[in-house]
């Protein structure tokens, strides 16, 4: 069965550090992996797709990951933190394709310190 | 601005009332979903729907009804709610395809307050 999880529930980074947010995955299928992020009384938005093409996956606002299958991960980074990036950021693997199952993590909350 | 609106924006609601949430889709999808948002839990899959027919019930309450007349829109129908149903519930949509997953577009959700 698929999971995957948020190692960290709650990260602090001061403004213009680089930013690390880990998540691991479990899935019997080649997974399609997802970040999102949600602001404060808002919807989620996607920042970025892993489907295989390529292990390095870039997204909006400056936020990359990486798949590193023989590690289980898909961490998402960013080399400097701006205020704007405080929210919270949730992992999700895609469940076997055309089942519409997305498990996601129970979030990692971005902090930035000025 | 995602294409998927959702209204209202915030609702609360007695015990005893009977209330609908409403989604649109602006963006051509033919697969809606309502989740649900609780506080310190993983989203929630509640119902899937693909080109109008139900594919996903999550053992999800019966006081909970979807409907979902057409591709563009889709209703969750609440009646006789009790506390623990107060959270964020978010609607999404996405191309669906044999192939894939795609990535989900959602709305802002609708902030429920059950009293």
């Amino acid at each position: 069965a698929q999971s995957v999880t948020q190692l960290d529930s709650h990260v602090s980074v001061s403004e213009g550090t680089p930013v690390l947010l880990r998540c691991n995955y479990s899935s019997s299928y080649s997974p399609s992996l997802f970040w999102y992020v949600q602001h404060p009384n808002k919807g989620l938005q996607l920042l970025l797709k892993y489907t295989s093409a390529a292990t390095l996956v870039k997204g909006i606002n400056g936020f990359e990951a990486e798949f590193k299958k023989s590690e289980t991960s898909f961490h998402l980074t960013k080399p400097s933190a701006h205020m704007s990036d405080a929210a919270e950021y949730f992992c999700v693997v895609s469940d076997r394709p055309g089942t519409y199952k997305y498990i996601f993590g129970t979030g990692t909350r971005l902090k930035v310190l000025a | 601005e995602t294409g998927v609106t959702q209204t209202p924006r915030h609702l609360v609601m007695g015990m005893t009332n009977k209330k609908s949430l409403k989604c649109e889709q602006h963006l051509g999808h033919n697969a809606m979903y309502w989740y649900k948002q609780s506080a310190k839990k993983p989203l929630e899959l509640m119902f899937v729907y693909s080109l109008e027919e139900r594919v996903e019930n999550n053992s999800v309450p019966s006081r909970f009804s979807p409907e979902c007349p057409n591709s563009s829109h889709l209703f969750l129908h609440l009646h006789t709610l009790q506390p623990e149903d107060s959270a964020l519930y978010l609607c999404a949509s996405s191309q669906a395809t044999l192939g894939s997953n795609e990535k989900l577009f959602f709305g802002s959700g609708t902030q429920l307050s059950v009293l």
